[in-house]
């Protein structure tokens, strides 16, 4: 994995449902792994910054998972709702350098 | 306590011409970055800026170019407009840390004509 990678590009669920999304990123010099998200008409919020191997964090009823040796890492959301609906940024420093690389994202739509 | 302010929101601009935009990040951020958003595309990074220092830059041609001022504000330009650069520019600050997470302001929309 050269670039930042986010699946599926798009997403429509039911309200109550619970979805997950993929970020694949490079994996050698991996320094920390950033999740925004992106209301429509609003700026990119930061949801979590995960940096350790193994790493899970959990806000409300979204939840990130975390591989660095494998590159990659899961957003999940439990029980969607309709705020939910917005687009879901990855984004990761890799190396020495400054460079937050962000991935094209995944839009989720949630719907009643 | 504001959040990061970017003016202005909206600009339509002609090909050739040249653009300023401006951030001002939040109070007590030291680092400020760029990102050029177009749709269904990723923020691609510009530059980053730390302590009035230029720290990062991303792959786009001379025309583009910033500074940070000794409030931590910041201006980027782009000269020689082409209808290309049409696209959403965000600023984002933080405190420096790649372990914390940015702060986005709402972004410049910016149309080539």
């Amino acid at each position: 994995i050269l670039n930042v990678e986010q699946s599926p590009q798009s997403l429509h669920v039911q309200e109550g449902d619970s979805t997950n999304f993929t970020c694949s990123f490079p994996s050698s010099n991996f320094y920390a792994l950033h999740w925004y998200r992106w209301e429509t008409a609003k700026s990119p919020e930061a949801l979590f910054v995960m940096t350790l191997n193994g790493d899970e964090k959990k806000k409300g009823r979204i939840s990130a998972t975390l591989n660095t040796k494998e590159g990659y890492s899961y957003l999940y959301i439990k029980g969607s709702q309709p705020e939910d609906s917005a687009t879901y940024l990855c984004a990761s420093f890799t190396g020495g350098g400054n460079k937050l690389t962000f991935g094209t994202g995944t839009q989720l739509k949630v719907e009643l | 306590d504001a959040g990061v302010t970017q003016s202005p929101t909206h600009l339509i601009k002609t090909r050739g011409q040249h653009v300023t935009l401006r951030c001002s990040p939040i109070s007590g951020h030291k680092s400020v970055s760029w990102y050029q958003q177009v749709l269904g595309q990723g923020p691609q990074f510009i530059f980053q800026y730390y302590e009035k220092e230029e720290r990062g830059r991303g792959n786009f041609p001379d025309r583009f170019s910033a500074r940070q001022f000794p409030n931590y504000s910041s201006e980027l330009n782009v000269n020689a407009l082409l209808l290309g650069d049409s696209a959403l520019y965000l600023c984002a600050s933080s405190q420096g840390s790649r372990l914390y997470g940015y702060t986005f302001g709402s972004g410049t929309r910016l149309t080539v004509v």
